[in-house]
């Protein structure tokens, strides 16, 4: 069975740009849930989807949003990028909850 | 509100020897209770889940870890530490009957020596 595709994996952007970062799910897992990583912050939660509904959202500006396909393949945008957003933004799946993550191997994103 | 402590930023084992990378977590009502490891540039891969049962939960590649509600810890354990377990480990924390957001620890650097 296919694991959890980020794509792009590596993208490089300018202050005030967007960037869309997508990302499919394990065939049959319904939830879908986006984290950032930073050294200094760690793995922060951002938002949850389940069947095309956002469940939770994280403590995070409104410039980032996301949404979730009828296929389960999840979308975040983040517009009007700071420096600040540069981070590894991990996508996760689960069959069920509370089940364990399955992560994807992330997009590395850079704000110049 | 719900938190993880990983007390440690590091861990320093020889090879072979036991390893323990310590997580304490408070919750409002039950918990349920993941490790996660992750190795350069990649994401996070599960090892071990505690939900309910059994306080002793075994996982992937050797890890166990012990459910302790009255230290609210779940401390992951391996008998005899490989160079290959060098990676980062995370703790996290669901809580039963909220919405389910879960809350990582900061992570733990394991360093196995040869």
């Amino acid at each position: 069975k296919a694991g959890v595709t980020q794509t792009p994996r590596y993208l490089i952007k300018t202050r005030g740009q967007q960037v869309t970062l997508s990302c499919s799910p394990i065939s049959g897992h319904r939830s879908v849930s986006w984290y950032q990583q930073t050294p200094g912050q760690g793995l922060q939660f951002l938002f949850e989807y389940f069947s095309e509904t956002q469940r939770n959202k994280g403590n995070f500006p409104g410039r980032f949003s996301g949404r979730q396909f009828s296929n389960s393949r999840s979308e975040m945008n983040v517009s009007t990028l700071e420096l600040g957003d540069s981070a590894l933004y991990l996508c996760a799946s689960s069959f069920k909850l509370p089940g364990e993550l399955f992560f994807g191997e992330g997009s590395r994103l850079t704000v110049l | 509100a719900q938190s993880v402590a990983q007390p440690e930023d590091q861990v320093n084992v020889a090879e072979g020897n036991p390893l323990t990378v310590k997580c304490t977590y408070s919750v409002s009502g039950n918990p349920y209770l993941f490790w996660y490891v992750q190795y350069p540039n990649r994401g996070l891969q599960f090892l071990l889940k505690y939900i309910t049962g059994d306080n002793l939960v075994k996982g992937s590649y050797g890890f166990e870890a012990e459910f302790n509600k009255s230290q609210t810890s779940f401390h992951l354990k391996k008998p005899s530490a490989l160079v290959s377990d060098s990676a980062l480990y995370f703790c996290a924390v669901r809580e039963s009957g909220g919405s389910y957001i879960p809350t990582f620890g900061r992570g733990t650097s394991l360093i196995v020596h040869p």
